[in-house]
């Protein structure tokens, strides 16, 4: 259980266009989802945090009209990469944090597997 | 959240046990020490978290020391699929946390 999903895995597109990715948790529903993006060799760095039903939280030097989210549903978050250019392109990671009924005493917040994002 | 420092890299031969350092000298006393590995180009991915007991499960052991300062994740027998980036992160448990990730060591297991 507590399995997350994203797609597409891989995804190639010019300059100037918009590129949606999806992130589902498959088996349990998530009232919060994170957003992070990842360059080459280097960590992964949290851009925002999706509240179902409300707006997403950005952290510092994230552009919130360049990376739309939208959290409709309590298993489905979208981020909405407008207008991409090259320096856009990167690994782009969801996770989802499980609630109570669903947490075991191991873990609370469950990864997908990853979009790479090139813009060409 | 506490900040933590690991070392850039490490090798562990096969077979061996790898022991991964990790340095919260800042962690206040309700946060948690959690430990995720990232393989190439995957999600992360979860290995185990405490608070000041030792632990254990079926993918390694966690030993943090008295003061809490400090902790070692330990991979009793690595194997090459061990291979990948370990990150320690210090947060509050189950309390809306975000997990912030740091450096990470990136852990080479070699035949």
């Amino acid at each position: 259980g507590a399995v997350v999903s994203q797609h597409p895995s891989r995804v190639i597109c010019k300059s100037g266009t918009s590129v949606k990715i999806e992130c589902r948790s498959l088996d349990f529903q998530a009232t919060t989802m994170f957003w992070y993006r990842q360059f080459p060799k280097k960590s992964l760095m949290l851009m925002a945090t999706s509240n179902e039903g409300s707006k997403a939280t950005y952290e510092q030097g994230v552009e919130k009209d360049k990376f739309l989210i939208n959290h409709a549903s309590l298993t489905l978050s979208t981020l909405t990469v407008t207008s991409a250019h090259p320096e856009d392109s990167s690994f782009y990671i969801c996770s989802a944090r499980a609630p109570s009924a669903v947490v075991s005493s191991y873990n609370e917040q469950f990864f997908g597997p990853g979009t790479r994002l090139t813009v060409l | 959240d506490a900040k933590t420092t690991q070392p850039t890299s490490m090798d562990c031969a096969e077979g061996r046990a790898a022991n991964l350092p990790c340095n919260h000298s800042t962690i206040s006393g309700n946060e948690y020490v959690y430990w995720y590995r990232q393989i190439h180009s995957q999600g992360p991915q979860y290995i185990i978290h405490g608070l000041k007991n030792n632990e254990t499960n079926e993918m390694a052991s966690l030993i943090i020391t008295e003061d809490r300062k400090s902790s070692t994740l330990i991979l009793p027998h690595a194997t090459l699929r061990d291979t990948a980036v370990y990150y320690c992160i210090v947060k509050w448990y189950n309390q809306g946390g975000k997990l912030i990730f740091g450096q990470g060591t990136e852990l080479s297991v070699k035949p």
